[in-house]
């Protein structure tokens, strides 16, 4: 199957701090999501880009799908910022192959 | 109103008991999935459903089974509890001939001890 590999990991960042989290696939997708997930356990869609570049207030994403790599930036962060960033694909054209996130922490 | 409900949202267990998750949606789609979370993971698919009448495993099915009672609703039900069940649980939902974004339910914590 897909492979999903988000970078980094962890992340820790002070508020006001931007930062860009990496997500890259080992094939052609047909849908790729951003997700974020508060601590609560909650899935918040960010965004639906399986091409090109989006923006959501302080967040933007930017997908090269002949590249196979999606990027999600976020300025000037917000301790609400935190929780795990989750980057999925649409691989088999039923299900997301989701990557194993990204840990983001904003301090104060 | 939230678009995706799922009920319980948690639920404590014991081993050996059965259990059923509910999930449903205001949102109109026809296609409706169950994922599980465990710590550190991303979601992995139990079972999905394409309509009324199709639902289909999905990479991790072994010990759930579903129920799609209407467009709307879609239940996960777990015969025999065992404690690597527990797990965070979401539903999810599309719509056929969209662009293909899904939608997620609050998510129900179960754990079973």
């Amino acid at each position: 199957g897909i492979q999903v590999e988000q970078s980094p990991p962890d992340l820790i960042l002070q508020e006001g701090a931007n930062s860009t989290l990496r997500c890259n696939f080992s094939d052609s997708v047909n849908n790729l999501q951003w997700f974020h997930q508060n601590p609560w356990g909650q899935l918040i869609n960010l965004f639906y880009i399986p091409s090109g570049t989006k923006q959501n207030g302080r967040l933007s994403a930017t997908t090269v799908a002949t590249e196979r790599y999606s990027l999600l930036y976020i300025s000037s962060s917000q301790t609400t910022d935190s929780g795990v960033y989750f980057c999925a694909v649409l691989y088999s054209g039923y299900a997301l192959n989701f990557g194993k996130g990204t840990s983001l922490l904003v301090t104060p | 109103d939230a678009d995706v409900t799922q009920t319980p949202r948690n639920r404590i267990t014991k081993t050996g008991k059965r259990i059923m998750l509910e999930c449903s949606q205001t949102k109109g789609h026809d296609r409706m999935y169950w994922y599980r979370q465990d710590p550190g993971l991303g979601l992995r698919l139990i079972y999905y459903s394409f309509d009324v009448k199709d639902i289909n495993k999905g990479e991790i099915s072994d010990g759930y089974s579903v129920s799609r009672q209407a467009q709307a609703k879609f239940s996960l039900s777990l015969e025999s509890a065992i404690p690597n069940q527990t797990a965070l649980y979401f539903c999810a939902t599309r719509l056929a001939g969209g662009n293909n974004e899904q939608f997620f339910g609050p998510g129900t914590r179960l754990t079973v001890l």
